[in-house]
């Protein structure tokens, strides 16, 4: 069965600091990648998406992510992390013949102290 | 923008109650989903349609059925709610176009459902 790992769960982080979080799925055929968004109180939205083309790929608030084919990742970075940040991030993959379904990983609490 | 509402941010039911949660989405998306998102689990797919009246058992379907007599709208049904049922429900739509697969998905703010 497809499933996606996310390998923190709670990260925590001044301001300015770098950000790296990790994402592996596991399908073996063409996959398309999202991360998604959800700040404190706030709708679950689209951070980036990746489906061909260049690995590197840029969403918004500054954040990019890059896929490894060979490594089945797709991690999420940002230089700089800012205190507005503090949310909750999700990967998730579908593939053409998921019908549009996306598979969530469990989800990584990132937490910026000012 | 896209708009998806969901009936309830809160709701609190009593065991073996019938409970109802609805969504509506404004931009004619062709698919609905209901997932469940708990801490540390992530959000599972409950059911998914993609037309009216048209539906697809996700991963974790048991204890719920869905309805959909509109295109805009979506309904979760839990025929007699559980304690384990105690979760935060989210409502997403997409598009269908010819690739759906990379759609985004939009999401309702969600509602919190407690079963006493």
């Amino acid at each position: 069965a497809q499933s996606v790992s996310q390998h923190n769960h709670h990260v925590i982080l001044s301001e300015a600091a770098s950000l790296e979080l990790g994402c592996n799925y596991s399908y073996g055929g063409t996959v398309n990648l999202f991360w998604y968004v959800q700040y404190p109180g706030q709708h679950l939205q689209l951070l980036l998406k990746y489906f061909s083309g260049d690995p590197l790929v840029k969403g918004i608030k500054g954040f990019e992510a890059e896929f490894i084919k060979s490594k089945f990742s797709f991690n999420l970075r940002k230089p700089s992390v800012q205190w507005s940040d503090t949310a909750e991030y999700f990967c998730a993959v579908s593939h053409g013949g998921s019908q549009g379904n996306l598979i969530f990983g469990k989800g990584t609490k990132l937490s910026v102290k000012p | 923008d896209v708009k998806v509402t969901q009936s309830s941010r809160y709701l609190v039911k009593r065991t073996g109650e019938k409970v109802f949660l609805e969504c509506v989405q404004d931009m004619d998306h062709e698919n609905m989903f209901w997932y469940r998102q708990d801490p540390g689990l992530g959000l599972r797919l409950i059911y998914f349609s993609y037309d009216v009246k048209m539906k697809e058992k996700g991963d974790i379907p048991e204890g719920y059925s869905v309805s959909r007599e509109k295109k805009e709208r979506f309904s979760l049904i839990l025929e007699s709610a559980s304690t384990n049922q105690t979760s935060m429900y989210l409502c997403a739509s997409s598009l269908r176009p010819g690739d759906y697969s990379k759609e985004t998905q939009y999401f309702g703010p969600g509602t919190r459902l407690l079963v006493l």
